[in-house]
């Protein structure tokens, strides 16, 4: 396994336009994460999913956000009627959520939203 | 409510110096975990070191260390004899099972290392 891989790794879009940026975990990872940077930030929590339910998510998930991660494997997060403030890095993260263990999360390469 | 704080925003040094990467951590929780993680400019991030809250023992990895110290909550991050390679943004992060396992990173250290 490789690690995690998001697609695409950049993407310009005008404003008003949807945008959806996939996400493939690592195999064995039951957790998937969705984080946001922006430019001298560190990254945000947006969401997170164990196997296919969305268990949290952030006050900075406004509607025209969605996840989803429909098999418990590679998950999507579209944006609709994107803003010129939702430039940023969008990071997929993954790991291994166990009783007592593995807490370290492996982020993939982002993807790099700008909005016209 | 979980905190990190990097007051280090920007921090330039000479090939071969030594230096240090502040971490500073706020929570309630008695179980907690700390990370770093490297972001070179390619963007990715690259998983450095875990350390949960009941293990305060020192650890060093070549020429990376980190020293966990639970009084002063600090968590803080040594490089020795500095490369270029080195040079990238530098994030701590925290991370509770209270607070659901999202981490919560603190704003980057960019660390330059001049040839």
């Amino acid at each position: 396994d490789t690690g995690v891989s998001q697609d695409p790794r950049h993407k310009i879009t005008k404003r008003g336009q949807n945008v959806t940026f996939r996400c493939d975990p690592i195999s064995e990872h039951n957790r998937l994460y969705w984080y946001r940077q922006t430019l001298g930030q560190g990254p945000e929590f947006l969401t997170y999913f164990q196997n296919e339910a969305q268990l949290e998510k952030s006050r900075l998930l406004s509607d025209r956000f969605s996840a989803e991660r429909p098999k418990g494997s590679f998950s999507t997060l579209e944006i609709q009627r994107t803003e010129q403030g939702d430039s940023a890095m969008y990071l997929c993260a993954s790991s291994l959520a166990q009783l007592l263990g593995e807490k370290t999360q492996y982020f993939g390469p982002g993807t790099r939203l700008l909005v016209l | 409510a979980q905190k990190v704080t990097q007051a280090q925003t920007e921090i330039s040094v000479v090939e071969k110096e030594d230096v240090t990467l502040d971490c500073v951590y706020e929570t309630r929780d008695t179980t907690y975990y700390l990370f770093w993680y490297k972001q070179p400019p390619s963007g990715e991030l690259v998983f450095l070191i875990r350390r949960n809250s009941f293990d305060e023992q020192n650890e060093i990895s070549g020429r990376y260390s980190w020293n966990f110290q639970k009084s002063t909550s600090s968590f803080n991050f040594t490089i020795t004899a500095s490369q270029v390679v080195d040079s990238a943004v530098y994030f701590c992060a925290l991370s509770s099972i209270v607070a659901g396992n999202q981490f919560y990173f603190g704003t980057g250290t960019s660390l330059t290392v001049i040839p």
